[in-house]
Protein backbone atom coordinates (compact mmCIF):
# COMPACT_ATOMS: atom_id res chain seq x y z
CA UNK A 1 0.00 0.00 0.00
CA UNK A 2 1.60 2.93 -1.63
CA UNK A 3 2.20 5.99 0.47
CA UNK A 4 2.41 9.40 -0.06
CA UNK A 5 4.10 10.00 -3.35
CA UNK A 6 5.77 13.11 -4.09
CA UNK A 7 7.87 14.36 -7.09
CA UNK A 8 10.65 15.71 -7.82
CA UNK A 9 12.47 14.59 -4.82
CA UNK A 10 15.30 17.19 -5.86
CA UNK A 11 13.98 20.44 -8.08
CA UNK A 12 16.79 23.08 -8.82
CA UNK A 13 15.39 26.20 -10.62
CA UNK A 14 16.92 29.56 -11.85
CA UNK A 15 15.38 33.09 -10.06
CA UNK A 16 12.09 33.84 -12.46
CA UNK A 17 11.45 30.36 -13.50
CA UNK A 18 8.41 28.19 -12.72
CA UNK A 19 8.35 25.28 -10.38
CA UNK A 20 5.75 22.62 -10.03
CA UNK A 21 5.84 20.18 -7.15
CA UNK A 22 3.53 16.81 -7.51
CA UNK A 23 1.91 15.16 -4.46
CA UNK A 24 0.26 11.75 -5.12
CA UNK A 25 -2.38 10.99 -1.74
CA UNK A 26 -2.14 8.00 0.03
CA UNK A 27 -5.28 5.46 -1.83
CA UNK A 28 -8.42 6.17 -0.70
CA UNK A 29 -7.20 10.16 0.86
CA UNK A 30 -9.22 12.65 -0.93
CA UNK A 31 -7.66 15.79 1.91
CA UNK A 32 -4.19 17.42 0.61
CA UNK A 33 -2.16 19.54 2.72
CA UNK A 34 0.87 21.18 1.53
CA UNK A 35 3.62 22.53 4.33
CA UNK A 36 6.98 24.55 3.50
CA UNK A 37 10.03 23.76 5.72
CA UNK A 38 13.15 25.73 6.21
CA UNK A 39 16.01 24.57 7.60
CA UNK A 40 15.97 23.54 11.43
CA UNK A 41 12.23 25.39 11.83
CA UNK A 42 9.09 23.75 11.49
CA UNK A 43 6.39 23.01 9.34
CA UNK A 44 4.21 25.90 8.32
CA UNK A 45 0.71 25.56 6.71
CA UNK A 46 0.47 26.28 3.33
CA UNK A 47 -2.79 25.02 1.79
CA UNK A 48 -5.47 22.24 2.00
CA UNK A 49 -7.37 20.88 -0.14
CA UNK A 50 -10.13 18.07 -1.32
CA UNK A 51 -10.72 16.96 -4.95
CA UNK A 52 -11.59 20.02 -7.05
CA UNK A 53 -12.01 22.39 -4.32
CA UNK A 54 -9.19 24.48 -1.96
CA UNK A 55 -10.59 24.80 1.81
CA UNK A 56 -8.28 26.86 3.24
CA UNK A 57 -5.05 28.53 1.82
CA UNK A 58 -4.57 30.98 4.53
CA UNK A 59 -0.81 29.83 4.67
CA UNK A 60 -0.58 30.88 1.09
CA UNK A 61 1.49 33.78 -0.22
CA UNK A 62 -0.90 35.99 -1.84
CA UNK A 63 1.48 36.42 -5.24
CA UNK A 64 3.42 33.87 -7.11
CA UNK A 65 1.40 30.23 -5.69
CA UNK A 66 -1.22 28.26 -6.07
CA UNK A 67 -2.27 24.52 -5.18
CA UNK A 68 -4.55 22.58 -7.06
CA UNK A 69 -6.30 18.63 -6.90
CA UNK A 70 -8.04 17.85 -10.33
CA UNK A 71 -10.69 15.47 -10.33
CA UNK A 72 -8.15 13.04 -12.04
CA UNK A 73 -4.18 12.87 -11.08
CA UNK A 74 -2.21 14.71 -8.51
CA UNK A 75 -2.16 17.58 -6.32
CA UNK A 76 -0.11 20.62 -7.93
CA UNK A 77 1.60 23.41 -6.09
CA UNK A 78 2.72 25.54 -8.70
CA UNK A 79 5.44 28.29 -7.48
CA UNK A 80 5.53 31.14 -10.68
CA UNK A 81 8.52 33.57 -11.01
CA UNK A 82 10.68 31.96 -8.38
CA UNK A 83 13.06 33.71 -6.37
CA UNK A 84 15.95 32.61 -3.65
CA UNK A 85 13.64 32.59 -0.31
CA UNK A 86 11.23 29.99 -1.81
CA UNK A 87 14.56 28.23 -1.35
CA UNK A 88 12.71 24.89 1.03
CA UNK A 89 11.52 21.82 1.70
CA UNK A 90 7.57 21.62 0.73
CA UNK A 91 5.80 18.49 2.01
CA UNK A 92 2.88 16.88 1.20
CA UNK A 93 0.36 15.49 3.41
CA UNK A 94 -3.11 13.17 3.05
CA UNK A 95 -5.95 12.28 5.27
CA UNK A 96 -9.12 9.92 4.36
CA UNK A 97 -11.15 12.65 5.93
CA UNK A 98 -10.58 16.25 7.24
CA UNK A 99 -11.04 16.90 11.25
CA UNK A 100 -9.59 14.50 14.02
CA UNK A 101 -7.98 12.34 10.97
CA UNK A 102 -4.19 11.58 11.34
CA UNK A 103 -2.15 12.90 8.00
CA UNK A 104 0.57 10.98 6.80
CA UNK A 105 3.28 12.89 4.78
CA UNK A 106 5.43 12.31 1.77
CA UNK A 107 9.02 13.18 1.90
CA UNK A 108 9.21 16.08 0.29
CA UNK A 109 10.72 17.90 -2.49
CA UNK A 110 13.89 19.66 -1.78
CA UNK A 111 13.27 23.37 -4.13
CA UNK A 112 16.55 25.45 -4.59
CA UNK A 113 16.77 28.37 -6.25
CA UNK A 114 20.44 29.23 -8.25
CA UNK B 1 -5.75 30.77 14.80
CA UNK B 2 -3.72 28.33 16.70
CA UNK B 3 -0.62 28.81 17.97
CA UNK B 4 1.85 26.01 19.07
CA UNK B 5 4.53 26.66 21.26
CA UNK B 6 7.24 23.51 21.46
CA UNK B 7 10.31 23.04 24.55
CA UNK B 8 13.02 22.35 24.28
CA UNK B 9 14.35 22.73 21.00
CA UNK B 10 17.17 20.44 21.86
CA UNK B 11 17.43 17.60 23.88
CA UNK B 12 20.34 15.16 24.33
CA UNK B 13 20.17 12.18 26.81
CA UNK B 14 21.95 9.44 27.29
CA UNK B 15 20.96 5.86 26.35
CA UNK B 16 18.47 4.33 28.62
CA UNK B 17 17.30 7.30 29.90
CA UNK B 18 13.63 8.55 29.65
CA UNK B 19 12.97 12.12 27.17
CA UNK B 20 9.80 14.48 27.30
CA UNK B 21 8.77 17.16 25.40
CA UNK B 22 6.33 19.79 26.07
CA UNK B 23 4.05 21.80 23.88
CA UNK B 24 1.52 23.73 24.85
CA UNK B 25 -1.76 25.23 22.51
CA UNK B 26 -3.60 28.32 22.63
CA UNK B 27 -6.98 27.31 21.19
CA UNK B 28 -9.45 25.86 23.40
CA UNK B 29 -11.47 24.37 20.31
CA UNK B 30 -8.07 21.87 19.37
CA UNK B 31 -9.19 18.58 20.07
CA UNK B 32 -6.42 16.49 17.97
CA UNK B 33 -2.97 16.08 19.24
CA UNK B 34 -0.17 14.39 16.85
CA UNK B 35 3.61 13.61 17.05
CA UNK B 36 5.46 13.30 14.38
CA UNK B 37 9.10 11.88 14.17
CA UNK B 38 11.32 13.48 11.51
CA UNK B 39 14.66 11.67 10.30
CA UNK B 40 17.28 13.67 8.45
CA UNK B 41 16.10 13.46 4.75
CA UNK B 42 12.62 12.46 5.09
CA UNK B 43 9.27 13.40 5.90
CA UNK B 44 7.27 13.53 9.22
CA UNK B 45 6.17 10.43 10.70
CA UNK B 46 3.50 10.01 12.92
CA UNK B 47 4.24 7.98 15.66
CA UNK B 48 0.95 8.60 18.49
CA UNK B 49 -1.75 10.96 18.71
CA UNK B 50 -4.37 11.87 21.49
CA UNK B 51 -7.44 12.95 21.02
CA UNK B 52 -9.34 15.82 24.03
CA UNK B 53 -11.28 12.99 25.14
CA UNK B 54 -8.45 11.21 26.84
CA UNK B 55 -6.02 12.14 29.46
CA UNK B 56 -2.67 9.68 28.39
CA UNK B 57 -2.21 7.26 25.86
CA UNK B 58 0.84 4.98 25.59
CA UNK B 59 2.33 2.62 22.74
CA UNK B 60 5.12 0.37 23.82
CA UNK B 61 7.96 3.09 24.63
CA UNK B 62 5.77 6.03 23.92
CA UNK B 63 3.30 7.99 26.20
CA UNK B 64 1.57 11.05 25.29
CA UNK B 65 -0.36 13.18 28.16
CA UNK B 66 -2.66 15.91 27.80
CA UNK B 67 -4.47 18.47 30.10
CA UNK B 68 -7.03 20.51 28.63
CA UNK B 69 -7.20 22.74 31.52
CA UNK B 70 -3.52 23.67 30.95
CA UNK B 71 -3.71 23.34 27.62
CA UNK B 72 -0.60 21.41 27.18
CA UNK B 73 0.55 17.90 26.25
CA UNK B 74 3.74 16.04 26.71
CA UNK B 75 5.50 13.02 24.81
CA UNK B 76 7.37 10.74 27.01
CA UNK B 77 10.02 8.22 25.38
CA UNK B 78 11.67 6.12 27.98
CA UNK B 79 14.52 3.60 28.01
CA UNK B 80 15.41 5.84 24.93
CA UNK B 81 18.19 4.28 21.87
CA UNK B 82 19.91 5.61 19.36
CA UNK B 83 17.09 5.04 16.18
CA UNK B 84 15.11 7.52 18.66
CA UNK B 85 17.59 9.95 17.87
CA UNK B 86 15.51 12.87 15.13
CA UNK B 87 13.48 15.71 15.33
CA UNK B 88 9.87 15.71 17.13
CA UNK B 89 7.02 17.56 16.07
CA UNK B 90 3.90 18.39 18.26
CA UNK B 91 1.01 19.41 16.57
CA UNK B 92 -2.58 20.62 17.43
CA UNK B 93 -5.95 21.01 15.14
CA UNK B 94 -9.27 21.34 15.70
CA UNK B 95 -12.60 19.96 13.37
CA UNK B 96 -11.53 22.98 11.23
CA UNK B 97 -8.77 20.98 9.73
CA UNK B 98 -6.67 24.21 11.01
CA UNK B 99 -3.32 21.72 12.08
CA UNK B 100 -0.49 23.83 13.36
CA UNK B 101 2.94 22.36 14.04
CA UNK B 102 5.59 23.23 16.84
CA UNK B 103 9.02 24.66 15.85
CA UNK B 104 9.93 20.90 16.93
CA UNK B 105 12.67 19.49 19.14
CA UNK B 106 15.83 17.59 18.48
CA UNK B 107 16.70 15.01 20.22
CA UNK B 108 20.06 13.11 20.70
CA UNK B 109 20.61 9.87 22.07
CA UNK B 110 24.04 9.43 23.42
CA UNK B 111 25.26 5.57 22.97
Amino acid sequence: NAGVMQNPRHLVRRRGQEARLRCSPMKGHSHVYWYRQLPEEGLKFMVYLQKENIIDESGMPKERFSAEFPKEGPSILRIQQVVRGDSAAYFCASSPSGGRQPQHFGDGTRLSIL
Amino acid sequence: GENVEQHPSTLSVQEGDSAVIKCTYSDSASNYFPWYKQELGKGPQLIIDIRSNVGEKKDQRIAVTLNKTAKHFSLHITETQPEDSAVYFCAASSNNNDMRFGAGTRLTVKP
